[in-house]
């Protein structure tokens, strides 16, 4: 097993385009949990699934934004209409029910021009 | 909610001396895990130490150590003999029963030949 991967690693796109992101867990874990990460900050909680079933959405993800799981394995992160302060490092975690430790992907670096 | 600050921006040590990276947390929860992870640059985030509140004793991992102080609400990490490799972003970490992690905004460490 590789860890957690995530696609694209890097993305740029024009303001008001859609984008999405893949993240694929490490293959037995069964929680995903997206962050978002801004220069000069630490991660910020997005959402986390536990199979496939959505069980926290932060505050922070607005109507703009959607996270998917359909099987209980990869999952998606779309973010529809980008604004420039969309801008910023998405990671993905996966986690096994149980066990504290959560194990970080690379990352996906969204710039919006 | 729960908050944790990171007081220290940027922190430098020479090769082979000890380094203290101070943490604070603000909670009223009893039971709680607190973590430090360390994100290289341009690599994934990676669990360096974990303290599960209920525990007195302070959690030890090779080189790396921590002061937990839960009355205080403290959680410093401290490296010992410290080696090149050693030189990324540090952040402090909070879960209780929630899922989400909740981060400090980092201490750059750099490590001097």
């Amino acid at each position: 097993d590789t860890g957690v991967s995530q696609d694209p690693r890097h993305k740029i796109t024009k303001r008001g385009q859609n984008v999405t992101f893949r993240c694929d867990p490490i293959s037995e874990h069964n929680r995903l949990y997206w962050y978002r990460q801004t220069l000069g900050q630490g991660p910020e909680f997005l959402t986390y699934f536990q199979n496939e079933a959505q069980l926290e959405k932060s505050r922070l993800l607005s109507d703009r934004f959607s996270a998917e799981r359909p099987k209980g394995s990869f999952s998606t992160l779309e973010i529809q209409r980008t604004e420039q302060g969309d801008s910023a490092m998405y990671l993905c975690a996966s986690s096994l029910e149980g066990r504290t430790e959560a194990f970080f992907g690379q990352g996906t670096r969204l710039t919006v021009v | 909610a729960q908050t944790v600050t990171q007081s220290q921006p940027e922190m430098s040590v020479q090769e082979a001396e000890t380094v203290t990276l101070s943490c604070t947390y603000d909670t009223s929860e009893s039971d709680y895990y607190l973590f430090w992870y360390k994100q290289p640059p341009s690599r994934q985030m990676i669990l360096v130490i974990r303290q599960e509140a209920y525990k007195q004793q302070n959690a030890t991992e090779n080189r790396f150590s921590v002061n937990f102080q839960k009355a205080a609400k403290s959680f410093s990490l401290k490296i010992s003999d410290s080696q090149l490799g050693d030189a990324a972003m540090y952040f402090c970490a909070y879960r209780s029963g929630s899922e989400k992690l909740v981060f400090g905004k980092g201490t750059k460490l750099t490590v001097n030949p």
